[in-house]
């Protein structure tokens, strides 16, 4: 199954952009990216998610490199209730399974 | 609408006993995922169904974890004989459609599982 490598924490300035990348090398071609966060206590919250081009939704944007091994998760605006964990997730063909991997701990400082 | 529901939402049991786990998907959703974790990590895939077809149970760490998905809408999750490594929070999810890839999974708020 597809793996995800992510850094384990990431500050963000209140207002900045925040920049979260994710590696997923062994990824198929028919294999989607998904982001989702996760705030404490709570379950998963589904951000974005793409194939091969770049997505933006209101809430983020998604970029892919061409090759398809990492992808970034773009903030444009981060806020303090934008502080939670940050998976990057590959959907594994066939079942549509989510292989997780251990998240990036974003906070965001006033 | 109402949004995947779990119940109950915090469960202590002891060492031995049997626990269910309930899970009420997205009126209409097709596809239902039940995932595992521990403390400081993140999920792990336990089982899918599709409707009342339990199509992948490959992520069940044990004979005593059985998943069941009777009528295609609400699922249970059955732990039996609970041990202390089964402490964690358990997920379901929810997704519309059932091939194709690109499935938005709409996850429950879990529920917490400590075996004393």
């Amino acid at each position: 199954d597809a793996k995800t490598t992510q850094p384990p924490s990431m500050d963000c300035a209140e207002g900045r952009a925040a920049n979260l990348p994710c590696n997923h090398s062994t990824i198929s071609g028919n294999e989607y990216v998904y982001w989702y966060r996760q705030i404490h206590s709570q379950g998963p919250q589904y951000i974005i998610h793409g194939l091969k081009n770049n997505e933006t939704n209101e809430m983020a944007s998604l970029i892919i490199t061409e090759d398809r091994k990492s992808s970034t998760l773009i903030l444009p605006h981060a806020t303090l209730r934008d502080t939670a964990v940050y998976y990057c997730i590959v959907e594994f063909w066939g079942t549509y399974k989510y292989i997780f991997g251990t998240g990036t701990r974003l906070k965001v400082l006033a | 609408g109402a949004g995947v529901s779990q119940s109950p939402r915090y469960k202590v049991a002891k060492r031995g006993q049997d626990v269910a786990l309930r899970c009420d998907p997205i009126s209409g959703h097709v596809s239902l995922f039940w995932y595992q974790q521990a403390l400081g990590q993140g999920p792990e895939f336990l089982t899918y169904f599709q409707n009342e077809a339990q199509l992948d149970k490959s992520g069940l760490p044990s004979d005593r974890f059985f998943a069941e998905r009777p009528e295609g809408s609400v699922s249970t999750l059955k732990i039996q004989r609970t041990q202390q490594e089964d402490s964690a929070v358990y997920l379901c999810a929810s997704s519309l459609g059932s091939g194709g890839g690109g499935l938005t999974q709409y996850f429950g708020p879990g529920t917490r599982l400590t075996v004393l």
